[in-house]
This record gives structure tokens, sequence and C-alpha cells, in this order.
């Protein structure tokens, strides 16, 4: 069965600090792995893709991995921001369609001052 | 990408009644998604709505409870018919400007609440 398994579920960190969420699936064939930020009552917004050939991907203090053996990818955020508060959401396609997608149920990230 | 404009962006409704919810996009895209979030839960895809034709729905959704039209390609509306607390959700509508990329752009969500 395709599935997106994220952890923890939720997270408080201080602000200034880094952390790391994890994401395993399950999906297969895989074509791509995104990250999305959800800011509280607003879209999803697309923070990297990654596919199968790439291992490492940056957008600004956020770093995302993957590893397509294992079947894991990590998020990381360097020196959290009170905006970086929001549900980050692994998402993984399966044929680069948005009819083949899988949503994990997100982790709840706090940034305390 | 893309500019998506949804209407409304929150209502609290009594059972039995229905709402209709718009999705305007500010380009034309082939492809346009109806998403439901429930609290807490991930995101589940709904329908896709098709221009021209009748929307494709997935497992466990059906037409008569969640019509859909999609009359050209930048506009498209859902109704949740003879709603119960259970459709207390946000729904999101989303969009894909490049095929080969499937990126997703969203709305920011209506959010619903049935009493």
């Amino acid at each position: 069965k395709n599935q997106v398994e994220q952890s923890p579920q939720s997270l408080i960190i201080l602000e200034g600090k880094n952390c790391t969420l994890q994401c395993n699936y399950t999906v297969s064939p895989f074509s791509n792995l995104r990250w999305y930020k959800q800011d509280t009552g607003r879209g999803p917004v697309s923070l990297t893709i990654m596919t199968f050939s790439e291992n490492t991907k940056s957008n600004g203090r956020y770093t995302a991995t993957l590893d397509a053996d294992t079947k894991q990818s990590s998020l990381h955020i360097t020196a959290s921001q009170l905006s970086d508060s929001a549900s980050y959401i692994c998402v993984v396609n399966l044929y680069s369609s948005a009819s083949k997608i899988i949503f994990g149920s997100g982790t709840r990230l706090s940034i305390r001052p | 990408s893309a500019v998506i404009s949804q209407k409304p962006s929150r209502d609290i409704c009594q059972r039995g009644t229905s709402l209709t919810i718009q999705c305007q996009v500010d380009s034309q895209v082939t492809m346009m998604f109806w998403y439901r979030q429930q609290p807490g839960q991930s995101l589940t895809l709904i329908a896709t709505a098709n221009q021209g034709s009748e929307a494709t729905y997935e497992s466990g959704f059906v037409i008569d409870k969640f019509p859909i039209s999609r009359p050209n390609l930048t506009f498209s509306t859902l109704t949740v018919s003879n709603m119960s607390p259970e459709d207390s959700s946000i729904y999101l509508c989303s969009v894909v400007v490049q095929a080969n990329t499937g990126e997703l752009f969203f709305g920011e969500g209506s959010r619903l609440t049935v009493l």
C-alpha cells in the first residue's frame, strides 16, 4: 500500500534552533518528493522538489535530503524563525501526475521566542 | 506559478443546506483539483475538475454530494450538498501549471463549519 508517514507529529523548538523533520514512504514507483509548508489558515506552498537521483536540495534555510534506497527524506530547518511555525507536509508523486499524489499527515512545528 | 482565489474563505452553515465554493485562477490551466483537509488530517483528493465534461471523482466521493463545475480553464466550483457536521473541513482548490513538474499550487482554502 502506498503510504507516506511523517514524524514527529508535532514539534516545539526555541527561535534560533535547528530542527529536522522526517518522512518515510512506501510509494512505488516513485517519481518525485516535495515538501510543502502550510501556514495556519493558508494553502500549502511548495518548498523543495527532489527526484530519484537527487540527494540534497536547499531553499534558503530549508534543506531537504532524500535516500531513495531506504525511502526516507528529511527536511532540516536552520536558525528557525517565528515565521517557520507551520505544518510541513511531505508529498510523493507516483507518475508526475497530480492525481497520483500521496500526502503525509504533516508535522506541526511551533517556534517559541 | 499561479495565483488562486477561493471564495468564501470561511462559512458557517446549517445542517441540510448546500454551499458552493468558487475557485478562480489567474491563468489558463489544464489540471485543476479539489481537495478536502479535515481537522488535523492530511489532504484528500475529492475530484479532478475537467473542463467541458464531468469531473472525475476519487473513491469515496460522489457527484451527488460534491457536484463540480468547470466552465472554462480558469474557473471551477465545488458544491457541498446536504451538509452534515462531518463535512466540516477545509476545502482547497489546486492546479498544476507545468505537467512535467507536477507541482501543485493551492488556493487559500475555504473553511467550512456545519452546525
